[in-house]
This record gives C-alpha cells, sequence and structure tokens, in this order.
C-alpha cells in the first residue's frame, strides 16, 4: 500500500522551546493530510487537516498558534508545537489520502516528550 | 455528524478460535468503511475497506468485514486467530461527501497461546 513518513519518530524538547514535525507521503501525491493526537490506549483525536497551497483547517479547540500547520507542497506537510509544555506531550500521527479508492494511509507516529 | 461506535474495550480469544471485532457507524448518505490495527508505539495500519459493492470484505492478514447495511454494522471477523493479532484495532467511517475520518474507541484484542 502507499508509503507515509514521519520524522521524527520519537522527540525530546525543552519547555518553551519549539519542535517540528514532517509528514511525508513517499510514493503518492497527497493534496491533503491530517494531523492526529492520540493519548495512551484512546482513539485519534482530528487536530487539523492541512491543505496543500492553503490554510489549514483547524477542529474546535485546537489552538491555531500553537500547532503551526504548514503544507508546501504535496507530498509534506509539517506540524510545529510552538512554545511547547509538558501537557503537549503525546503521540502525534498524521495520514493522508491517496485520493484513488479514498484510503487514508497513516504515517508511523511520532512520540513528543516535553521535558 | 458521522460517528462509529466500538461496544467492546477489549476482546480475548485463544489462538485458533474465531474472532470478531464489533462496529457499528452513523452517517448521512453511503458509508465508507475502514478497519485500522495499531500496534504498541507504532502508526496505524490499513487492514481493509468497504466502499461499494459485495458486502464481504476481505483484507490483509486473513481479516475480512461484512458490511450490514440494514443494522449499519461493520464487523471485523478472522476466523483463525493468532497471538500476533493482538493489538488496538480502530473502526472508522466517513461520508461519501465527507473528506474526514470518524473513529471509533478502539477495541483492544488479545490472543492467548
Amino acid at each position: 500500500g502507499a508509503v507515509v513518513s514521519q520524522h521524527p519518530s520519537r522527540v525530546i524538547c525543552k519547555s518553551g522551546t519549539s519542535v517540528k514535525i514532517e509528514c511525508r507521503s513517499l510514493d503518492f501525491q497527497a493534496t491533503t493530510m491530517f494531523w492526529y493526537r492520540q493519548f495512551p490506549k484512546k482513539s485519534l483525536m482530528l487536530m487539523a487537516t492541512s491543505n496543500e497551497g492553503s490554510k489549514a483547517t483547524y477542529e474546535q479547540g485546537v489552538e491555531k498558534d500553537k500547532f503551526l500547520i504548514n503544507h508546501a507542497s504535496l507530498t509534506l506537510s509539517t506540524l510545529t508545537v510552538t512554545s511547547a509544555h509538558p501537557e503537549d506531550s503525546s503521540f502525534y500521527i498524521c495520514s493522508a489520502n491517496t485520493g484513488s479508492g479514498n484510503t487514508i494511509y497513516f504515517g508511523e507516529g511520532s512520540w513528543l516528550t516535553v521535558v | 455528524a458521522q460517528s462509529v461506535a466500538q461496544p467492546e474495550d477489549q476482546v480475548n480469544v485463544a489462538e485458533g478460535n474465531p474472532l470478531t471485532v464489533k462496529c457499528t457507524y452513523s452517517v448521512s448518505g453511503n458509508p465508507y468503511l475502514f478497519w485500522y490495527v495499531q500496534y504498541p508505539n507504532r502508526g496505524l495500519q490499513f487492514l481493509l475497506k468497504y466502499i461499494t459493492g459485495d458486502n464481504l470484505v476481505k483484507g490483509s492478514y486473513g481479516f475480512e468485514a461484512e458490511f450490514n447495511k440494514s443494522q449499519t454494522s461493520f464487523h471485523l471477523k478472522k476466523p483463525s486467530a493468532l497471538v500476533s493479532d493482538s493489538a488496538l484495532y480502530f473502526c472508522a467511517v466517513k461520508g461519501f461527501n465527507d473528506y474526514k475520518l470518524s473513529f471509533g474507541a478502539g477495541t483492544t484484542v488479545t490472543v492467548r497461546a
């Protein structure tokens, strides 16, 4: 199936700093990518929809100034957690729609730990 | 609004026995239904989907699911479970005109040797 790659898989940052997570579609072009947050043994919470060439659409309750999303190309979306705090520590997962067949593929996820 | 219910937090079966993970959904219009599996500290892996056509869908790793429109269900099944099937399973739905997936709460499957 289609491959979605996330980087880094794990990152530790200090409180108050910013960290960027990348999501790439490796063998297809994705005009739309999605960013989720997942707490341990819980379901996925959609944070925002990343649209290539335009602003991201954020879900209710998600701070757009804190979670910056950029979708500069058809194969890359980035999530930047700004001024990170320990409560931002979580598992972040991206996904992308291949367009054909309506299947949505997920990246391997990125563990963020803010200390 | 679309939604998914996975009524069981946990399913425990013995290896070699049939495995069923339940899912019901609510969506406007025709549904697009998906099953994903998640292993610890990993992303979600696509198992199978129903878009249209045969109600019985076959997917990866011997899994299948049956779409039942009257019961608005899409239960995941495997005739003979393996210990390696132990994982967290998510059912998801989106409507024909929707671009976002809605996920169930997930079901933890434990297959004992």
